[in-house]
């Protein structure tokens, strides 16, 4: 299915640990983000990618690890996970130029006990 | 910089009644606008957009904006609101080469029967 995905949609892990979320399109969009939804925050901007192997720090990065070796997928690491990463993560895709709008996956959320 | 300021957190309207969820921004250049709408437990969606020529854009779900200059602002109408159209709505703002989409803190929109 066309679309943009991401998994798992739901993850409750413990502080130290690594988690990866995944997200995956199938519009070869050139660009990618990854966003975190928290309340008062709105959506804060973490990493976001260009192309395949080009990335590069948003608003909130630390803590946070990206790649990107193919243009469908940008995953998500959070290397030593804390507890004020617990949120819902959304990532997005859209093409070349900014007046394109941005497509969004189903979100995950997150838990750091 | 870019920023954008969404100044009611929550908007109470009848159903039937038209709507208003107001937006002003603040962006180098000439502005690209963006109007999301997020429903309980789900990702963004495209609601409509404004890049450059009429003042008035028009979207899904019978919703449209206007995009006002001198008071940089981009509010979102409805003519008669529906019950369906509670949810959280984001007003977001990039400039022409930007990678960053910034988003307003969101309007939480409850359409009283």
């Amino acid at each position: 299915d066309a679309g943009i995905t991401q998994s798992p949609r739901y993850k409750i892990t413990e502080t130290g640990r690594q988690v990866t979320l995944m997200c995956h399109q199938t519009w070869s969009h050139s660009y990618m983000f990854w966003y975190r939804q928290d309340l008062g925050h709105g959506l804060r901007l973490i990493y976001y990618s260009a192309a395949a192997d080009i990335t590069d720090k948003g608003e909130v990065p630390d803590g946070y690890v990206v790649s990107r070796s193919k243009t469908e997928n940008f995953p998500l690491t959070l290397e030593s996970a804390t507890r004020s990463q617990t949120s819902v993560y959304f990532c997005a895709s859209r093409g070349q130029g900014a007046y394109n709008e941005q497509f969004f996956g189903p979100g995950t959320r997150l838990t750091v006990l | 910089a870019q920023s954008v300021a969404q100044p009611e957190d929550q908007v109470n309207v009848a159903e039937g009644n038209p709507l208003t969820v107001k937006c002003t921004y603040s962006v180098s250049g000439n502005p690209y606008l963006f109007w999301y709408v997020q429903y309980p437990n789900r990702g963004l969606q495209f609601l409509l957009k404004y890049i450059t020529g009429d003042n008035l854009v028009k979207g899904s779900y019978g919703f449209e904006a206007e995009f006002n200059k001198s008071q940089t602002s981009f509010h979102l109408k409805k003519p008669s609101a529906l019950v369906s159209d509670s949810a959280l709505y984001f007003c977001a703002v990039t400039g022409a080469g930007s990678y960053q989409l910034t988003f307003g803190k969101g309007t939480k929109l409850s359409v009283i029967p």
